[in-house]
């Protein structure tokens, strides 16, 4: 399995809503992130996790809520958002937190803050 | 922090031409990576040079990376509607880092 999968493909919350991102994979990597891209723009690192554990938090503000429950998994806690947070959301995995050896990224999530 | 410039910020091409994208890096590169993101897409990994003048090829497209491991160019030679999309530089820098993404080169190729 050569996929890092992320479920929901579209989201569309209220600001008072409590929302999660969920993303799986199966190549027994070691790090695994969040990015938010909006439009016409690159990726923007928020999250990286590696063994499982937080390794580097961007200064993304708290109501974003990472989590790793175990290698393959990594959730996004998402509450009280504003609308300016639309973007796509992507997972990405690999090997070890440096990123060696390339990136594999999920489809992501679009989300819609309204 | 380390910065990388990516240039142009957009192109378009008619079918057949060649087409090249530039990235430079504020510092000395461990590795710089290629990805491709398709309209609507996410990113996919293209490559990746780590070696000081490295080319590689991959069939019509062409990656170099610079004897001071400072730059890095993507060559499509004989551009097809297939091209079509975001090409995306990524630096990685010495230590322990994270991938730093270039703004992109979006590439439009008309038939």
């Amino acid at each position: 399995d050569t996929e890092v999968t992320q479920t929901p493909k579209h989201l569309v919350m209220g600001m008072t809503n409590k929302k999660s991102l969920k993303c799986e994979q199966h190549m027994g990597h070691r790090a695994m992130y969040w990015y938010k891209q909006k439009a016409k723009k690159p990726p923007e690192l928020m999250f990286v996790y590696s063994y499982e554990k937080l390794s580097i938090n961007e200064s993304v503000p708290s109501r974003f809520s990472p989590e790793c429950p175990n290698s393959s998994l990594l959730n996004l806690h998402l509450h009280a958002l504003q609308p300016e947070d639309s973007a796509l959301y992507l997972c990405a995995s690999s090997h070890q937190a440096r990123g060696d050896y390339g990136y594999t990224f999920g489809s992501g999530t679009r989300l819609t803050v309204v | 922090g380390q910065q990388v410039m990516q240039i142009p910020q957009y192109q378009h091409v008619q079918e057949g031409e060649d087409f090249t994208t530039y990235c430079n890096s504020s510092t000395t590169l461990s590795n710089i990576q290629w990805y491709k993101q398709r309209p609507g897409g996410h990113p996919v990994f293209l490559i990746q040079l780590v070696k000081s003048g490295e080319v590689k090829k991959q069939k019509r497209l062409t990656f170099q990376f610079g004897e001071a491991k400072k730059n890095s160019s993507l060559h499509i030679t004989a551009t097809q509607t297939t091209d079509v999309g975001t090409y995306f530089c990524a630096g990685l820098g010495s230590g322990y880092s994270t991938l730093t993404f270039g703004k992109g080169t979006m590439l439009l190729v008309s038939p």
